[in-house]
């Protein structure tokens, strides 16, 4: 069984920039997750996605962060304008069941953002 | 924010030995999830405990909660070399549709 997959695996980009990262969730995993994470620091949730719905986007910086799950699949996570405090790790990861804490969730291998 | 804190924040340890790691959190649980996170990787899922368990084994791992202390420890016995890696604790707070990680411990097996 395929996992989570995410590309670009590395992106380095001047800020103002734009960029986007992609994610395909394992078959059959209604919920999706954004995470960012700094370096030496655990995961923090930015979205979640009940099928093609974002049901907690309480943590994304809505002024520059944008994300869309359309036909409830694969997702895009878009930063525009990238900042240089937005280098870090994108973390995707999905799950079976709405409850986000109720079962394990399959992380994808992240995406390297280097904002120069 | 970040609910968990793992201590030590990093371990070394000789190949064969038991490595403890501990986490605490600060609000009440419904479970807790142990993550393995190897260098430029994804994490990966090790073991959950629900809050009305007291102790959980996979292989050679050992998961305790103390709900009453609000903390877990992770065991991991006769290390491996593979077992290099960072680990992480994660909490499904109560009221809160959200999985919280910790800051991790770093731990590093010395063949």
């Amino acid at each position: 069984e395929a996992g989570v997959v995410q590309s670009p695996r590395y992106k380095i980009i001047e800020k103002k920039q734009p960029v986007a990262f992609w994610c395909n969730p394992i078959s059959g995993h209604n919920t999706l997750y954004w995470y960012l994470q700094n370096l030496g620091q655990g995961p923090e949730l930015l979205i979640r996605y009940e099928n093609e719905e974002a049901v907690d986007d309480s943590q994304l910086p809505k002024d520059r962060f944008s994300a869309e799950r359309l036909k409830g699949v694969d997702s895009t996570l878009k930063i525009q304008p990238a900042e240089l405090g937005d280098s870090a790790v994108y973390l995707c990861a999905s799950s079976q069941t709405e409850r986000p804490g109720a079962n394990e969730q399959f992380f994808g291998p992240g995406t390297r953002l280097t904002v120069l | 924010s970040q609910q968990g804190e793992e201590d030590p924040q990093a371990l070394s340890i000789q190949e064969g030995e038991n490595a403890t790691m501990n986490c605490s959190y600060k609000t009440s649980i419904n479970n807790l999830q142990w993550y393995r996170q190897n260098s430029g990787r994804g994490l990966v899922h090790l073991i959950l405990i629900r809050s009305n368990e007291r102790e959980k084994h996979s292989g050679r791992l050992r998961v305790t909660l103390d709900t009453s202390k609000k903390s877990s420890s992770l065991l991991i016995t006769a290390s491996r070399a593979a077992d290099t890696a960072s680990y992480f604790c994660a909490t499904d707070n109560s009221g809160n549709e959200k999985l919280t990680f910790g800051t991790g411990t770093r731990l590093t097996i010395i063949p």
